[in-house]
């Protein structure tokens, strides 16, 4: 099946430093691959969304000079955290999907996340 | 934007007991919904899906049917075990430029020995 692989999986970081976490998907292209942050027991929220050669697209309330993504090729997307605060700290997961087939999607295939400690 | 809402948000059942989830979703355009299970820790799994051209899908224990008139699909699990207890997300999606998909609230499930 489809591999996403998301490294680091945990970090530790100090205040005011930057992070970056990627993203890869190991056998398949990825045209799309989405950054989502979730804090315990709640859902997954989207943060945005990375299409390879293009400028990622934000959701409302997501600040793009602070999580700077790039999707250089069709298997690796990454995400830096920029001047982390402790309110940054939180588990966050990439997911990547395939090109479409006949027009309709293909499934999300998920990273195994990063758990992030701002100190 | 699609609006998805899933309930119940928590779900005790006794093993071997059937498990229901529900969600339902706000723009009609949405045409795949698939299941993700969550493991505490871990990286959410499909599970199961249905894309929009058909009403049921089946896997062993496991179903998912769709009502695209009311907006609504449903998670079956049957025959309940231990190891299905998890936090299940549903999620809808459609062909379009942004190729988003928008997750439910999650259900966490605990089945009881």
């Amino acid at each position: 099946g489809a591999v996403v692989s998301q490294h680091p999986s945990w970090v530790i970081c100090k205040s005011g430093t930057s992070v970056k976490i990627e993203c890869r998907s190991l056998d398949f292209q990825a045209t799309t691959m989405f950054w989502y942050r979730q804090f315990p027991k709640q859902s997954l929220m989207l943060m945005a969304t990375s299409n390879e050669g293009s400028k990622a697209t934000y959701e409302q309330g997501v600040e793009k000079d602070k999580f700077l993504i790039n999707h250089a090729s069709l298997t690796l997307s990454t995400l830096t955290v920029t001047s982390a605060h402790p309110e940054d700290s939180s588990f966050y997961i990439c997911s990547a999907r395939a090109r479409d087939r006949g027009g309709y999607n293909s499934p999300l295939h998920f990273g195994n996340g990063t758990r992030l400690t701002v100190t | 934007g699609e609006n998805v809402e899933q309930h119940p948000s928590t779900l005790s059942v006794q093993e071997g007991d059937s498990a229901v989830i529900k969600c339902t979703y706000s723009d009609s355009a949405s045409n795949y919904f698939p299941w993700y299970k969550q493991e505490l820790g871990k990286r959410p799994q499909l599970i199961i899906d249905i894309r929009s051209n058909v009403g049921e899908k089946k896997d062993q224990r496991i179903a998912v049917t769709l009502n695209k008139t009311a907006k609504h699909f449903s998670l079956h699990i049957t025959e309940t075990q231990p190891e299905d207890s998890a936090v299940y997300f549903c999620a809808a999606s459609y062909s379009n430029t942004g190729n988003q998909f928008y997750f439910g609230t999650g259900t966490s499930l605990t089945v009881i020995p």
